[in-house]
């Protein structure tokens, strides 16, 4: 079936970095990009951007620019969210979250839907010393 | 970036009642619109896309409604496994969005 393995929880220390991954199966997996959603605790789900699987190449949201990077291996269907220079406020739930592609034809040309349909279990990053 | 505000924020409601949560963005989004449940510690399922479309297995006591700025989910008769959280989320802009989420709860 279709899943997605997230890696186990991970205890930083400040100023550390670490690297989360995102194992895919039951799909091809560069037919489907990846986000990456995080998850303070008690708070809302905030999107942190998504990688192109095909190309590799990552588009980030606003405020997850410079410590934060999305990479792939698709020779083992993974992607990966690597946090560096950790801080407190980085202690969150990171999930990955395939993004599905509908497209719908219509007289007046194709229009495409994206969501996302295939998510991760999350995996807990705690920053503390 | 497009601006997704849901309210209310929490909700209390007994097993059996009618619920409907707003979703407003903040301009015309056309039907990029989708919704999601989470359940505490769990991660989040998507219920409904492209506004008003039942993802596969999901009870159709969920629907979607809306289209442009304003859009609803509504739950016909709300079931014990349906208290959760509910967040919107846009997708008519690259750089998508999510509501602040709805808390629904048990009166």
């Amino acid at each position: 079936q279709v899943q997605l393995v997230q890696s186990g929880s991970e205890l930083k220390k400040p100023g550390a970095s670490v690297k989360v991954s995102c194992k895919a199966s039951g799909y091809t997996f560069t037919s489907y990009a990846m986000n990456w959603v995080r998850q303070a605790p008690g708070q809302g789900l905030e999107w942190m951007g998504w990688i192109n699987t095909n190309t590799g190449n990552p588009t980030y949201a606003q405020g997850f620019t410079g410590r934060f990077v999305f990479s792939l291996d698709t020779s083992v269907s993974t992607a990966y969210l690597q946090i560096s220079s950790l801080k407190a406020e980085d202690t969150a739930v990171y999930y990955c979250a395939r993004v599905y592609k509908d497209i719908v034809a219509t007289i007046n040309g194709n229009y495409y839907y994206y969501y996302m349909d295939v998510w991760g279990k999350g995996t807990t990053v705690t920053v503390s010393s | 970036d497009i601006q997704m505000t849901q309210s209310p924020s929490s909700l209390s409601a007994s097993v059996g009642d009618r619920v409907t949560i707003t979703c407003r963005a903040s301009q015309s989004i056309s039907s990029y619109l989708n919704w999601y449940q989470q359940k505490p510690g769990k991660a989040p399922k998507l219920l409904i896309y492209a506004a008003s479309s039942l993802q596969s297995g999901v009870p159709s006591r969920f629907s979607g409604s809306g289209s442009g700025t304003d859009f609803t989910l509504t739950i016909s008769s709300l079931q014990p496994e349906d208290f959760a959280t509910y967040y919107c989320q846009q997708s008519y802009s690259t750089l998508l969005t999510f509501g602040q989420g709805t808390r629904l709860e048990i009166k």
